[in-house]
């Protein structure tokens, strides 16, 4: 099993540049959400999603939107990027919304928006 | 309020020592408090877990130390290693909002040799 891998893994864009970050998942896994990590304010949730087709917002989805089409995909698209869109961005998938179990996370991907 | 506190920001202990990490949280329907380790250029990984009607969990040198009645929790690291310096985050989840997990702020942890 690959896991939840994450695509790119580092991005430079441009104010007012859209882009699309990859997230796939290889565990059948229902749940799959993405968080932004910004230094000193650990892991905020910006959409997850519960299951093919059902999405919702999290935290922080302003500038952000997300599909599920696929099991095993759940792309972030940015709309029109921002500086202080400027983060680190984590995929991360568990077996269910109510499970007990570990949530497995990508290895993230560095966007720098200028 | 959804909030969980995590103190300290960053600590620095000598190897063999002890690490203490401290959350606290005042929302009552967080059920399963999870600890993730984060390692450089990587994405967070579950360290240890413990679900409120237990006060203790261990596993290794890794202790979760759960306070029901102040709403706190801590990890315990024994016999710190360098290995172990990494970014260490509490969690908790949140009942119903489909069990969404909340997270501490981080504690960036550096074992000195």
């Amino acid at each position: 099993n690959a896991g939840v891998t994450q695509t790119p893994k580092f991005q430079v864009l441009k104010t007012g540049q859209s882009m699309t970050l990859q997230c796939a998942q290889d565990m059948n896994h229902e749940y799959m959400s993405w968080y932004r990590q910004d230094p000193g304010m650990g892991l905020r949730l910006i959409h997850y999603s519960v299951g093919a087709g059902i999405t919702d917002q999290g935290e922080v989805p302003n500038g952000y939107n997300v599909s599920r089409s696929t099991t095993e995909d759940f792309p972030l698209r940015l709309l029109s990027a921002a500086p202080s869109q400027t983060s680190v961005y984590f995929c991360a998938s568990r077996p269910r919304a109510s499970s007990y179990n570990e949530q497995f996370f990508g290895p993230g991907t560095r966007l720098t928006v200028l | 309020q959804q909030q969980v506190k995590q103190s300290p920001q960053s600590l620095i202990v000598q190897k063999g020592g002890i690490s203490i990490i401290n959350c606290a949280y005042e929302n009552t329907a967080f059920d399963y408090f999870p600890w993730y380790q984060q390692f450089p250029g990587k994405g967070p990984a579950l360290l240890i877990a413990i679900r409120p009607d237990v006060s203790e969990k261990k596993e290794g040198r890794f202790t979760i130390s759960f306070n029901k009645s102040a709403k706190q929790f801590s990890l315990h690291i024994m016999d710190s290693q360098p290995g172990d310096s990494a970014t260490y985050f509490c969690a908790a989840r949140l009942t119903g909002s489909n069990y969404q997990l909340i997270w501490g702020a981080g504690t960036k942890l550096i074992i000195k040799p």
